[in-house]
């Protein structure tokens, strides 16, 4: 079975400019997060949806972040615009859901703003 | 609010040693632990988990971790490192019955010395 999906791998924009981050989740999870990674701030969870309806997006930063969830095989997560400090890898990861339940993380996606 | 510290971002030991990385959790409700592992370039995986019951979990590679509510701690060991052990280890943290969201430690960087 295919696992998390996120695209692209590898992505280098200039400060301003918007980034769209793209995730299929494993088929049939329910849950979908978002989470950031630096090396200041380790592991951050932005948002997360379940059955497609943002749950919690307290961790998102501010305004210039942006989610969606269109329907159950595919998210974004959009940066308008970007700035430096964005720069980070994005981990979309999938759930079956129930708390309980393991986290299924894509490869990530490594975001640099110049 | 739920938190954990990771001591030691970074432990070193020689192949054949005891591994022990540390975990101490804070938590409100009774919590769900996890601890994943990730290599270079690749998105986090499931090493174990605690959930309810049984207080000394066993995972893949070799890998345990016992769930000490009066201490609270879940620390992670494995009698003997391998080399194939060099990765970074991440304790995470969700709630019994509530939010599904985990909240990770920093991370510690585990070098496995030849």
């Amino acid at each position: 079975d295919a696992g998390v999906i996120q695209s692209p791998r590898h992505e280098v924009t200039e400060m301003g400019q918007e980034v769209t981050l793209r995730c299929k989740p494993i088929s049939g999870h329910n849950s979908l997060f978002w989470y950031r990674q630096t090396m200041m701030r380790g592991l951050e969870l932005l948002i997360y949806f379940n059955n497609n309806v943002p749950i919690d997006d307290s961790g998102m930063p501010e305004d210039r972040f942006s989610a969606k969830m269109p329907n159950a095989s595919f998210s974004t997560l959009k940066i308008q615009p970007s700035e430096p400090r964005d720069s980070a890898v994005y981990f979309c990861a999938s759930s079956t859901g129930g708390g309980a339940g393991e986290l299924f993380f894509g490869e990530g996606s490594r975001l640099t703003v110049l | 609010a739920q938190s954990v510290t990771q001591l030691g971002s970074h432990v070193s030991v020689s192949e054949g040693a005891l591994v022990l990385l540390r975990c101490n959790y804070s938590s409100s409700v009774p919590p769900y632990l996890f601890w994943y592992v990730q290599y270079p370039n690749q998105g986090l995986q499931l090493l174990l988990k605690y959930t309810t019951g049984a207080t000394l979990v066993k995972g893949i590679n070799g890998f345990e971790a016992e769930f000490k509510k009066s201490e609270t701690s879940f620390h992670l060991t494995k009698p003997s490192a391998h080399m194939s052990d060099a990765a970074e280890y991440f304790c995470a943290v969700g709630s019994q019955g509530g939010s599904e969201k985990l909240v990770f430690g920093k991370g510690t960087k585990l070098t496995v010395n030849p």
